[in-house]
């Protein structure tokens, strides 16, 4: 069965050091989001991508992010200068096109660190 | 914007019991869905049901769109089904198919 693919699965970095993670959504998916969940909160929309721009964001989603679709396969997150509070888990998540079925499939999850 | 709402925050049933999970949101919606988040963190589709009634084995959802209310059944839970559930919603008319996604309620199943 087709499915989401994030990596890494863990990441530490030292607070004002820029992160990427990465995403390999289901490939005949059109539309490609980005989600966070600190620990013990509800799970936060942060950006949506279709045909190479950004369809929509959130507040949360501030100059200090950035996405990209580097080739025909992969979608990352770029964060900038990370901050403590940017500890969360990441989750990547695509559906198809949107005059077709909406069901949004999510990977397994980033769980950032930042110390 | 769209408020979701779920029901009961907390839940503890002993294992072989049943339970309803309950999803409220404040305006209408064309995407609905339930996930399962397991002690890893990861999340696991239950359902896409933005409306009418779906089974898979133990589990079912029924969506009422024009009452805003979604409703999953739990039946005879295993421990395994612990961790906490969540309804996400996709409003109407938004300009993408982004989730917005309720509190969750925390299931645990006791042996």
């Amino acid at each position: 069965e087709p499915e989401v693919t994030q990596t890494p699965s863990h990441q530490v970095t030292q607070m004002g050091q820029e992160v990427i993670l990465r995403c390999v959504p289901i490939s005949n998916h059109l539309y490609f989001y980005w989600y966070r969940q600190i620990l013990g909160q509800k799970v936060e929309f942060l950006v949506s991508f279709y045909n190479n721009e950004i369809s929509e964001k959130s507040e949360i989603f501030d100059d200090q992010f950035s996405v990209e679709r580097p080739d025909g396969s992969n979608f990352t997150l770029k964060i900038r200068s990370t901050k403590l509070e940017d500890s969360a888990m990441y989750f990547c998540a695509s559906s198809e096109h949107p005059r077709g079925p909406r069901e949004a499939f999510f990977g397994q999850g980033t769980r950032l660190t930042v110390v | 914007g769209i408020q979701v709402e779920q029901s009961p925050p907390d839940l503890i049933l002993q294992e072989g019991a049943n339970s309803t999970l309950r999803c409220n949101f404040s305006d209408s919606v064309n995407n609905l869905q339930w996930f399962h988040q397991n002690p890893w963190g990861q999340l696991i589709n239950l359902f896409y049901i933005p409306s009418g009634t779906k089974q898979n084995g133990r589990l079912s959802a029924t969506t009422v769109a024009t009452e805003r209310y979604s409703l999953l059944y739990i039946s005879s839970s295993q421990t395994t089904d612990s961790g906490v559930y969540f309804c996400a919603v996709g409003p109407y008319g938004g300009a993408t198919n982004k989730l917005i996604f309720g509190t969750g309620t925390l299931l645990a199943v006791q042996p």
